[in-house]
């Protein structure tokens, strides 16, 4: 099945620092998808990419969808505390009709202070 | 917030149990999926409800099933529990429209099993 792999696993960095992580697929996606999880919370969607070699922001945020179309990154400009949390990848598979989600493994992110 | 709501939030039951989550979709949302996050993993899908009716399905035994009702709510059921089904179980819903549809989540039921 597909597999999604996330990179670093974990981050530990310091406030105001630019993060960089990112997704690779061994098999393509026709969208990739980022989201945010906080503890004791459900994943949030940060970011949605629909096309190959599309770059799309939302406020610091910036996400990249690769040319093979079998990977994606994320980048945090000027970290700030609240975006600590794991970040997940996505794609979508279309299945019989249904968009079931696969998940990478998720980046961890701590600010140290 | 997301709209989506899930009950109870946390759950203790004991090995060969049943157990059922609730989730209610977010306003105007006619699809409803269910996914199961162990402990350091992402989420896992488990099964996917539209029209009242199962549209897809992960790689879970048959112990695991679900129901979606006529104002869109859905409940996962588990039979027969093991220590291994100790997970958070998200759901999300959305809308089946386009094809590019956005699953709103849920904060989650967090379901130890003893």
């Amino acid at each position: 099945g597909q597999q999604l792999n996330q990179s670093p696993q974990s981050m530990f960095i310091q406030e105001g620092e630019d993060v960089s992580m990112n997704c690779t697929s061994s098999s393509i996606f026709n969208t990739w998808l980022w989201y945010k999880q906080d503890p004791g919370e459900g994943p949030v969607l940060l970011i949605a990419l629909y096309k190959a070699g599309e770059l799309t922001s939302n406020g610091r945020l910036t996400a990249q969808f690769g040319i093979t179309r079998k990977d994606s990154f994320l980048n945090i400009s000027a970290s700030i505390p609240s975006d600590v949390g794991i970040y997940f990848c996505a794609g979508p598979s279309f299945n019989f009709g249904n968009e079931k989600l696969t998940f990478g493994t998720g980046t961890r992110l701590t600010i140290i202070p | 917030e997301t709209g989506v709501t899930q009950s109870p939030t946390h759950l203790i039951k004991t090995r060969g149990q049943q157990v059922t989550l609730r989730c209610s979709s977010q306003s105007g949302h006619n699809t409803v999926s269910w996914y199961q996050q162990a402990l350091g993993q992402g989420p896992q899908f488990i099964f996917q409800y539209y029209r009242e009716e199962e549209n897809g399905r992960g790689n879970f035994p048959p112990r695991f099933s679900g129901l979606q009702f006529p104002n869109y709510s859905s409940e996962l059921n588990v039979n027969a529990l093991e220590l291994d089904d100790s997970a958070l179980y998200l759901c999300a819903s959305s809308l089946w429209a386009s094809g590019q549809e956005t699953q709103y989540f849920g904060p989650g039921t967090r379901l130890l099993v003893l």
